[in-house]
């Protein structure tokens, strides 16, 4: 079993509605976890990270955390075609171990 | 400058020669990360530099690959003998804090081609 795993996509969503986007994870004591956006070609740039007292929400996006059943979502409200990219999930195992990445695609 | 800084930003090689990537992190950062993407792939992880202890090398896909970090600043990456599976994007990333607890501030990665 991998550390960190995402659904590789692409996910599909028209313009307007809400991106939901998962990430599962095996270290029980992981304490934080990091959502990345990547363009193509361009580097990861952060989005937002949770620690493991709280989900947070800042402006359209919402990263909420389920410990018992060991994954972490990105919500995406009023999806752009701007937001289409790769959405990479880090969480802390000691040291940051990434997912492969979910690619998202919003249809104007 | 503000940000993580790496060099050279484009690298052709031919099989079986050494490569040298450096990485500049952003000052007063204390952990130090290398990753390697290929194409169409997640980030692999290599290998974690914080503060004076010693490396987490467990990503390096072989002995190949070896890196240090002078100073607790500066870091370079070496590649030996590369093969054409070393081909990918490297990544370099330092945070404020180690272990993970702080985000992570991604440098422009080197692309190397070896031929």
């Amino acid at each position: 079993q991998k550390e960190v795993e995402q659904n590789s996509g692409p996910l599909s969503v028209p313009e307007g509605a809400i991106a939901s986007l998962n990430c599962t994870y095996s270290d029980r004591g992981s304490q934080s976890f990091f959502w990345y956006r990547q363009y193509s070609g361009k580097s990861p740039e952060l989005i937002m990270f949770i620690y493991s007292n709280g989900d947070k929400e800042d402006g359209r996006f919402t990263a909420q955390l389920n410990k018992a059943s060991q994954y972490v979502s990105l919500l995406i409200r009023d999806s752009q075609p701007s937001d289409s990219a790769t959405y990479l999930c880090a969480v802390n195992t000691g040291k940051l171990i990434f997912g492969q990445g979910t690619t998202l695609q919003v249809k104007p | 400058g503000a940000g993580v800084s790496q060099s050279p930003s484009n690298k052709v090689t031919e099989k079986g020669k050494d490569v040298e990537l450096r990485c500049d992190p952003i000052s007063g950062h204390t952990a130090l990360y290398w990753y390697r993407q290929s194409l169409g792939q997640g980030l692999e992880f290599l290998i974690y530099f914080q503060g004076n202890s010693a490396p987490d090398k467990s990503g390096l896909p072989s002995d190949r690959f070896s890196a240090e970090r002078t100073g607790g600043s500066v870091s370079t990456l070496t590649i030996q003998r590369t093969q054409q599976e070393d081909s990918a994007v490297y990544l370099c990333a330092s945070s404020l804090e180690g272990q993970g607890r702080s985000p992570l501030h991604f440098g422009n990665g080197t692309r190397l081609t070896v031929t």
